[in-house]
């Protein structure tokens, strides 16, 4: 069954620092991947996916079907950043899967 | 345009009394689904449909049961509520999960205290 894993439950980082949220996938297709972010208290958005390979609040994720990994990554982290973060696959089956999301907290 | 929306927002129960969440999207989407968020859990699928009359069990459907007699809404019934099902819980939908390009969207969010 395909799987999502997102093996960090929080990371933390200072406010300008690189960051990068880590996203292995399972799944012996070409699935189509998308990040979703939960700011505190709200539903969950999309913020980007990689058939778009667009760069969202600086924002930008490579998928690497070798590695079959997604990452999410970001050269300068804001502290607006801080949020829950999900990656998500599509295999066009009947639904979506989700990791089990990681926490990002930019200090300042 | 309001998308998904779920209520109540908010609900404590006892245990062993049922209640029902409802949502409702008017994106006139096909698929619309039932997670479940808990810490260290992220999202869990519940129950989905794919069709107005169609359900199916996700992946924690014990506990719960689901109805879609109307394309624009999915409702979300627990029969005997217990303390475990104390959570988050999060309508969504999309247009299909079958064809490249669908997006997913969620509603704000229910949550549930069980006593």
């Amino acid at each position: 069954a395909q799987r999502v894993t997102q093996p960090e439950k929080l990371l933390s980082v200072f406010k300008g620092a690189p960051v990068e949220l880590k996203c292995n996938y399972s799944y012996s297709g070409s699935p189509e991947l998308f990040w979703y972010v939960q700011y505190s208290r709200q539903r969950l958005q999309l913020l980007l996916r990689h058939i778009s390979r667009e760069s969202i609040k600086g924002f930008t994720a490579d998928l690497n079907k070798g590695e079959t990994s997604f990452h999410l990554k970001k050269p300068f982290a804001q502290e607006e950043d801080s949020a829950m973060y999900y990656c998500a696959l599509n295999d066009y089956g009947q639904n979506f899967v989700f990791g089990p999301g990681t926490r990002l907290s930019v200090l300042p | 345009n309001a998308g998904v929306t779920q209520t109540p927002k908010f609900r404590v129960l006892k245990t062993g009394q049922s209640m029902t969440l409802l949502c409702a999207q008017d994106m006139n989407h096909e698929y619309m689904y039932w997670y479940r968020q808990d810490p260290g859990m992220g999202l869990r699928l519940i129950h989905y449909s794919v069709g107005e009359g169609t359900t199916a069990k996700g992946e924690v459907p014990d506990g719960y049961n689901v109805s879609r007699l109307k394309k624009q809404n999915f409702l979300l019934g627990l029969e005997s509520a217990a303390p475990s099902q104390t959570s988050v819980y999060f309508c969504a939908s999309s247009f299909n999960a079958v064809t490249s390009g669908n997006t997913i969207y969620f509603g704000e969010g229910s949550w549930l205290t069980v006593v």
